[in-house]
């Protein structure tokens, strides 16, 4: 089943715990991205890669790191979480072929204490 | 700057109606795509249907269709016959590129509830 996969669902942690969200596609898509969800202001774009090796920033890349080292994976990276980055994260990926829909995973939760 | 806007936070419909959610989107660039994402109670962000700048026709995807109008930025999304199971939030988004960047944007959704 095509996908995109992100563990974990759920995350409490608290203030200053480096963390990592792992996002993995079975797809062989090029793109990648991460977007948090805050209530009220939709989906706002973190990073994203065109490719291996290839990221970029996007609206709301302040406290946040991304690798893209193989083409199916694209981890975020908090290296110093604070409770300003308690929110919903979701990973998403497409082809670059013309303009392709993005296939979301199921969202991470994230909670910094 | 790529900018979305979705005037209507909540919508209401009675079942088996029509709806129309609202979508205007700004940007210089010729080249871009439209898109509406379906997010239920459950979190997960569901492709609805796409539309390009340079498509002719309007797209449909069975009960949806997008609207657009190209003259007036706008990209409406269209629920024909409503179903209690289209309760959910909506986003309106548009990917293209800007200063040799990737962008995507997207709205800050519409509620929509389906009423009995």
């Amino acid at each position: 089943e095509a996908q995109v996969t992100q563990n974990p669902r759920y995350l409490i942690t608290v203030t200053g715990k480096k963390l990592t969200v792992t996002c993995s596609q079975n797809m062989n898509h090029e793109y990648m991205s991460w977007y948090r969800q805050d209530p009220g202001l939709g989906l706002r774009q973190i990073y994203y890669s065109m490719n291996v090796e290839v990221t970029d920033k996007g609206d709301v890349p302040e406290g946040y790191k991304v690798s893209r080292k193989e083409k199916r994976n694209f981890p975020l990276i908090l290296e110093s979480p604070s409770p300003n980055q308690t929110s919903l994260y979701f990973c998403a990926s497409s082809s670059t072929g013309g303009w392709s829909p993005l296939h979301f995973g199921n969202g991470t939760r994230l909670t910094v204490t | 700057a790529q900018k979305i806007t979705q005037t209507q936070p909540g919508m209401f419909v009675q079942e088996k109606e029509a709806v129309t959610l609202d979508c205007t989107y700004d940007t210089s660039d010729p080249s871009y795509g439209l898109f509406w994402y379906k997010q239920p109670s459950s979190g997960e962000m569901i492709f609805l249907i796409y539309q390009g700048s340079y498509d002719q026709q309007n797209a449909t995807e069975g009960r949806y269709s997008l609207n657009f109008q190209k003259a007036r930025k706008s990209a409406n999304l269209v629920i024909s016959a409503s179903q209690l199971g289209d309760s959910a939030m909506y986003f309106c988004a548009m990917r293209g590129f800007q200063g040799g960047s990737e962008k995507l944007v997207f709205g800050k959704g519409t509620k929509l509830t389906v009423n009995p």
